[in-house]
């Protein structure tokens, strides 16, 4: 399983555009990467997941290098409302999710 | 259709006693996963289960244990409660056997040990 690191947490306010980078260096050729959220006192929600390039739906963007030694998470005119912690997650279809520190995520007015 | 529920919502029980979780998963999800969240670890599995057969298991004592039945419901059980086994567990369920696809995660039940 990869490790992955995070930022602990980031600012923002609302309407900008947030890019939360995650490093897996070790990440191997069958892993995916995953990316959920997660609200206080709730359980994680998936938001994207992606193997390589660009991924796009409609909440979020995955930005994947071509190296995939990193990922970046893009959530476009952020609001309130998506104040929480993010979490990135590397591994193939074989793996249990292992979650770590995740980044949180504040958005302010 | 459905999401994933957990009963009880809310859970008060006292060191040495006993307590046993259930999650009924989305309706066809055949994968059954278990979390354990605290503020000091974060979010650990603890076990997955598919057609009733434990798949994978995380780093935490036999005093935490689960099973699977036949309808993919699944239970959890933690004996002999300590003070620190206080948290919010977590199920959640996917269609697929393997564990790295899209989980859709239910509630959770807030267990307190006093």
């Amino acid at each position: 399983l990869a490790k992955t690191t995070q930022p602990i947490s980031m600012d923002s306010y609302e309407g900008q555009e947030v890019n939360i980078t995650c490093s897996h260096n070790n990440i191997a050729t069958n892993d995916y990467i995953t990316w959920y959220q997660q609200f206080p006192s709730q359980g994680p929600r998936f938001i994207i997941q992606g193997y390589k390039t660009k991924v796009t739906n409609e909440v979020a963007s995955l930005f994947i290098p071509a190296d995939r030694k990193s990922s970046t998470l893009s959530l476009p005119r952020v609001s309130l409302s998506d104040t929480a912690v993010y979490y990135c997650l590397v591994g193939d279809n074989t793996d249990k999710l292992i979650f770590g520190t995740g980044t949180r995520l504040q958005v302010f007015p | 259709k459905a999401g994933v529920t957990q009963t009880p919502r809310y859970l008060i029980k006292t060191r040495g006693q006993q307590v046993t979780l259930s999650c009924s998963p989305i309706s066809g999800h055949r994968s059954v996963s278990w979390y354990q969240q605290t503020p000091g670890q974060g979010l650990q599995f603890l076990f997955e289960y598919f057609s009733e057969t434990q798949r994978n298991k995380g780093n935490f004592p036999g005093r935490f244990s689960g099973r699977q039945f036949s309808n993919s419901r699944s239970e959890m059980n933690v004996s002999t409660l300590e003070l620190g086994d206080s948290a919010l567990y977590l199920c959640a369920s996917s269609l697929v056997e393997t564990g790295f696809d899209e989980q859709y995660f239910g509630p959770g039940t807030r267990l307190t040990v006093t």
